[in-house]
């Protein structure tokens, strides 16, 4: 089954404690981002990346790094959390770029809260 | 970032008709998305305008006016299961990965 998968789903962490959020597509795309929902803000783009070794800053790229070692892996990491990380995040994969015609799979997101 | 309005809120009966806007103000606009988020849900895709005119695909249509910088999503024969949010997004030409979201509209479908 064609899906993009984001791990954890749910995480209640520390301020400073690091942590990773991994998304892994299955469909060969070349495009992954991550993005940011927020009440009253809608959704915000964090990082994306064009292909592997490729990454671009988003919106909101303050407090988060992203690598794309392998076509099928993009995680998203926090190195020193914040409470206003605290939000869903969800990863996005595309065949091509985002400005395609192509349709952006979401994986199902992760809730995170940060203490 | 990208000026993206579209209304907060809408309400409607199942079985009539409702449409969404949006308008934005992008410099160097490539094409705009329509995604459908149900609650607790990820978005899911509507459509995708990047020429002029309306694009019909089963109950939904989008509409694009490139000139001014305005598009809507129409839905007819409105069901419950219609009711989620409604989010527009608009990409640049010169930046092929940058998605540009607005802050959705909440649909409620009443019986």
């Amino acid at each position: 089954e064609a899906q993009v998968t984001q791990n954890p789903r749910y995480l209640i962490t520390v301020t400073g404690k690091k942590l990773t959020v991994t998304c892994s597509q299955n469909m060969n795309h070349e495009y992954m981002s991550w993005y940011r929902q927020d009440p009253g803000l809608g959704l915000r783009q964090i990082y994306y990346s064009m292909n592997v070794e490729v990454t671009d800053k988003g919106d909101v790229p303050e407090g988060y790094k992203v690598s794309r070692k392998e076509k099928r892996n993009f995680p998203l990491i926090l190195e020193s959390p914040s409470p206003n990380q605290t939000s869903l995040y969800f990863c996005a994969s595309s065949l091509y770029g985002a400005g395609s015609a192509g349709e952006l799979f979401f994986g199902e997101g992760s809730r995170l809260t940060v203490l | 970032g990208q000026n993206i309005d579209q209304p907060t809120e809408m309400t409607a009966t199942e079985g009539a008709i409702v449409q969404i806007n949006c308008t934005y103000q992008t410099s160097g606009f490539n094409g705009l998305f329509w995604y459908q988020q149900h609650a607790g849900e990820a978005p899911t895709f509507l459509s995708y305008n990047v020429l002029d005119g309306l694009e019909e695909k089963g109950r939904f249509s989008s509409f694009l006016s490139r000139s001014k910088g305005y598009s809507y999503l129409l839905l007819k024969e409105l069901q419950m299961k219609d009711s989620a949010s409604y989010l527009c997004a608009v990409t640049r030409g010169s930046t092929l990965g940058r998605l540009y979201f607005g802050r959705g509209t909440q649909l409620t479908v009443w019986p």
